[in-house]
C-alpha cells in the first residue's frame, strides 16, 4: 500500500516547456509538502500545506505553482522549465501531533531533467 | 544557509562494524529526526528526539542530542551491507513544528 505516491517518477522534457507532477497521500494527514533535491542531495522545502492552504513558501519563482484540491492531493506545475529546474522533487506528508514534532512521510520521487 | 549539516559527507566501513554520524544545527529546535535515503527511493524516517531528551535508542540505531552544543549522532551497531544508503538529519524549529530543515546527508558505505 502506497502511502505517499507521485507522478511520474521519470520526466525528461526541453527548456520551455510546461509540465506536472501530482502527488497523492492516502495517511489522512492534514499538511503535505514539495520538496526539492539538487545534485549534492542537499534537500530543501519549497512549499507546505495545511489542509488544502499553503502555510510555507519558500523563496522559489512564480513559475512553480501548487495546487491542492484536497487534503490528499497536492500537484505541482512548473511553467517555462529552465535547465536548473533539473533536479528530484520529493512530495510529502505529515500530520501534527499534539506533542509537537511531526514524521515526514516521503514519496519516491520525481526525476526531473530539462535539456 | 542550511540549518542541520552532517559531518562527515561520506563514510565507508566494513561490515559489522559501528558507524557514526553527526549533525550541527544553528538555531533553538523543537526536535531533531534522523532519516535514511536508500540510492533512487524517498527518504524514511529512522527516530525522532526532542530537545528535552538526552538519548534514544531504536533497535541498533542510538541517536543523543546536546542543545548545548547544538548537535546531535547517530549511532548504527554492528553495520550490515543493507545499511548502506545516505543518511539526513532534520531539525523543527520552535514554534513551526510543522516545517523540518534538512542538511546535505552523509552518505554510508558498509563493505561486505
Amino acid at each position: 500500500d502506497t502511502a505517499v505516491s507521485q507522478t511520474p517518477k521519470y520526466l525528461v522534457t526541453q527548456m520551455g516547456n510546461d509540465k506536472s507532477i501530482k502527488c497523492e497521500q492516502n495517511l489522512g494527514h492534514d499538511t503535505m509538502y514539495w520538496y526539492k533535491q539538487d545534485s549534492k542531495k542537499f534537500l530543501k522545502i519549497m512549499f507546505s500545506y495545511n489542509n488544502k492552504e499553503l502555510i510555507i513558501n519558500e523563496t522559489v519563482p512564480n513559475r512553480f505553482s501548487p495546487k491542492s484540491p484536497d487534503k490528499a492531493h497536492l500537484n505541482l506545475h512548473i511553467n517555462s522549465l529552465e535547465l536548473g529546474d533539473s533536479a528530484v522533487y520529493f512530495c510529502a506528508s505529515s500530520q501534527l501531533t499534539g506533542t509537537g514534532g511531526n514524521t515526514i512521510y516521503f514519496g519516491e520521487g520525481s526525476w526531473l531533467t530539462v535539456v | 544557509s542550511q540549518q542541520g549539516e552532517e559531518d562527515p559527507q561520506a563514510l565507508s566501513i566494513q561490515e559489522g562494524e559501528n558507524a557514526t554520524m553527526n549533525c550541527s544545527y544553528k538555531t533553538s529546535i523543537n526536535n531533531l529526526q534522523w532519516y535514511r535515503q536508500n540510492s533512487g527511493r524517498g527518504l524514511v524516517h529512522l527516530i525522532l528526539i526532542r530537545s528535552n531528551e538526552r538519548e534514544k535508542h531504536s533497535g541498533r540505531l542510538r541517536v543523543t542530542l546536546d542543545t548545548s552544543k547544538k548537535s546531535s549522532s547517530l549511532l548504527i551497531t554492528a553495520s550490515r551491507a543493507a545499511d548502506t544508503a545516505s543518511y539526513f538529519c532534520a531539525t523543527g524549529l520552535s514554534g513551526s513544528a510543522r516545517q523540518l530543515t534538512f542538511g546535505s546527508g552523509t552518505q554510508l558505505t558498509v563493505l561486505p
